[in-house]
C-alpha cells in the first residue's frame, strides 16, 4: 500500500525558508506514471496547489507562488522536497504531499499532512 | 487562474437524504474535474475524476456529472460517514480548488 509521509519543522520564523520532505513508501517515486506534488490548506480554509515534480526533475509551480517555491526530488531516497522562501504568517497552513497520476492528473494518494506555523 | 465556485457553502441534511453540490468554473474545463471528500484532521480523499468516473473503492451512492463550466456531485442516500467537507478541483489548467461545501447533520 502506497504511503506518503511529510516531515519537517512545525515552526518557521517570518522571512525564513520553510523546508519539508515527503517520503514515499510502498511504491517507487521513479515511476513514469506519476507526478509528486505539494498542496497546502490554511487553518479553516480551502486547498491550494503549490507545485509538482516528475521523477526526471521537471517542475510545475503555481504562478502565484512560483517566485518563492522550489521542489526537488531524490530518487535514491524515494523522497521529494519543498522549499518556500520569505515566509509570512499567510504561509501558515497544513502542508500535504500527494501523488498525481499522469493519466488522470488527479491527486489519488495523499500524506496525512503537517502543520507549519510561521511565527517569531 | 481558473476560479472554481461551489454552492452551497454549507448544507444540512439527514441520513438517507439525497444531496447535490454544485461547482462552477470561471471558464470551460471540458470534463477535467475531480471531487474530494475531507473529514476533520484528515487529508482529502479522491471520490470522482473526469467529472463522472468513480475512483476505485468509492461507494456507488456518489455520482458526478457535468462538462464545460457546470458540474454536480450527488450523494444518493446519505450515510453517517458522508458528513464531511467536499471540494471540487479542475485540472484543465494548473490545479485549482473550489472553496468547499460543508455537509452537516441536520
Amino acid at each position: 500500500q502506497l504511503q506518503l509521509q511529510e516531515s519537517g519543522p512545525g515552526l518557521v520564523k517570518p522571512s525564513e525558508t520553510l523546508s519539508l520532505t515527503c517520503t514515499v513508501s510502498g511504491g517507487s517515486i521513479s515511476s513514469s506514471s506519476y507526478y509528486w506534488g505539494w498542496i497546502r490548506q490554511p487553518p479553516g480554509k480551502g486547498l491550494e496547489w503549490i507545485g509538482s515534480i516528475y521523477y526526471s526533475g521537471s517542475t510545475y509551480y503555481n504562478p502565484s507562488l512560483k517566485s518563492r517555491v522550489t521542489i526537488s526530488v531524490d530518487t535514491s531516497k524515494n523522497q521529494f522536497s519543498l522549499k518556500l522562501s520569505s515566509v509570512t504568517a499567510a504561509d501558515t497552513a497544513v502542508y500535504y504531499c500527494a501523488r498525481r497520476t499522469t493519466v488522470t492528473t488527479v491527486f489519488d494518494y495523499w500524506g496525512q499532512g503537517t502543520l507549519v506555523t510561521v511565527s517569531s | 487562474a481558473i476560479r472554481m465556485t461551489q454552492s452551497p457553502s454549507s448544507l444540512s441534511a439527514s441520513t438517507g437524504d439525497r444531496v447535490t453540490i454544485t461547482c462552477r468554473a470561471s471558464q470551460g474545463i471540458s470534463s477535467y474535474l475531480a471531487w474530494y471528500q475531507q473529514k476533520p484532521g484528515k487529508a482529502p480523499k479522491l471520490l470522482i475524476y473526469a467529472a463522472s468516473t468513480l475512483q476505485s473503492g468509492v461507494p456507488s451512492r456518489f455520482s458526478g456529472s457535468g462538462s464545460g463550466t457546470d458540474f454536480t456531485l450527488t450523494i444518493s442516500c446519505l450515510q453517517s460517514e458522508d458528513f464531511a467537507t467536499y471540494y471540487c478541483q479542475q485540472y484543465y489548467s494548473y490545479p485549482t480548488f473550489g472553496q468547499g461545501t460543508r455537509l452537516e447533520i441536520k
